[in-house]
C-alpha cells in the first residue's frame, strides 16, 4: 500500500499569513494526489486535484505543487473560513490512501 | 446540484449485518464510478470501496474484503454497501463519494455521512 505521509499534524495561522501543509508519499504517485478540507461536522470537500488543479469554486488562494513522493498545500492568506482539517490522498493505486490530516486552526 | 444522501445507519451488535444505502441526484448517476470512505471518531478518512459506473468491477480494502459487498442500482441512482460479521473498528461515519476520474481516482462530492456504531 501506498503511505502517505502528513506534516505537521497542527498548526495555528493568523489572518493573512501564508500556510503550508507538506504530504510524501512512500512512492512515486506521478501527481497523482489531492486536497480536501473538512470543516468541524461536515463531510470533506476537494480542494485540489493532480498535485495542482483547483477544483471549481475553490477561493484561488489555495495551491498545490509538487512531483514524485513530494507535495505541498499552500494558503497564501489565510482566512477564518479556512480553519479545519486538510488531507491529502493519492489517486494511483488501490487502495486509495489518505494522511493522517493537518489541523489549521487561527492563532 | 449534486446531492449525495447516506442512509441506514445505526448502533449494532459485534457479528451482525447492516446495509448502507445512498442516493445520488443532481448527476447522471450510471456514468461515474462510486466510492465508500469511513472516518472512525476522532481520526482520519479510510477509503473502503469502489465500483465503477457498469458495476463492471469493484475494489476493496483489506480490512473489509470479504465482510462488505459494494453493488449500485442505476436505475435508482442509489449506491450500497452491505456490511457483514460487523466489529468494533467498524464503528465510523461512512460517506459515500462520487468518483472524479483523470487518469487517477478523486472524490469531487461527498455525502453528509451516516454513523455505524457496533457494540453491545
Amino acid at each position: 500500500d501506498i503511505q502517505m505521509t502528513q506534516s505537521p499534524a497542527s498548526l495555528s495561522a493568523s489572518l493573512g499569513e501564508t500556510v503550508t501543509i507538506q504530504c510524501q508519499a512512500s512512492e512515486d504517485i506521478y501527481s497523482g494526489l489531492a486536497w480536501y478540507q473538512q470543516k468541524p461536522g461536515k463531510s470533506p470537500q476537494l480542494l485540489i486535484y493532480g498535485a495542482s488543479s483547483l477544483q471549481d469554486g475553490v477561493p484561488s488562494r489555495f495551491s498545490g505543487s509538487g512531483s514524485g513522493t513530494q507535495y505541498s498545500l499552500k494558503i497564501s492568506s489565510m482566512q477564518t473560513e479556512d480553519e479545519g482539517v486538510y488531507f491529502c490522498q493519492q489517486g494511483l493505486k488501490y487502495p486509495l490512501t489518505f494522511g493522517s490530516g493537518t489541523k489549521l486552526e487561527i492563532k | 446540484e449534486v446531492q449525495l444522501v447516506e442512509s441506514g445507519g445505526g448502533l449494532v451488535q459485534p457479528g451482525s449485518s447492516l446495509k448502507l444505502s445512498c442516493v445520488a441526484s443532481g448527476f447522471t448517476f450510471s456514468n461515474y464510478g462510486m466510492n465508500w470512505i469511513r472516518q472512525a471518531p476522532k481520526k482520519g478518512l479510510e477509503w473502503i470501496a469502489l465500483i465503477y459506473y457498469d458495476s463492471s468491477n469493484k475494489y476493496y480494502a483489506d480490512s473489509v474484503k470479504g465482510r462488505f459487498t459494494i453493488s449500485r442500482d442505476n436505475s435508482k441512482n442509489t449506491l450500497y454497501l452491505e456490511m457483514n460479521s460487523l466489529r468494533s473498528e467498524d464503528t465510523a461515519m461512512y460517506y459515500c463519494a462520487k468518483g472524479y476520474y483523470s487518469s487517477y481516482i478523486y472524490f469531487d462530492y461527498w455525502g453528509q455521512g451516516v454513523m455505524v456504531t457496533v457494540s453491545s
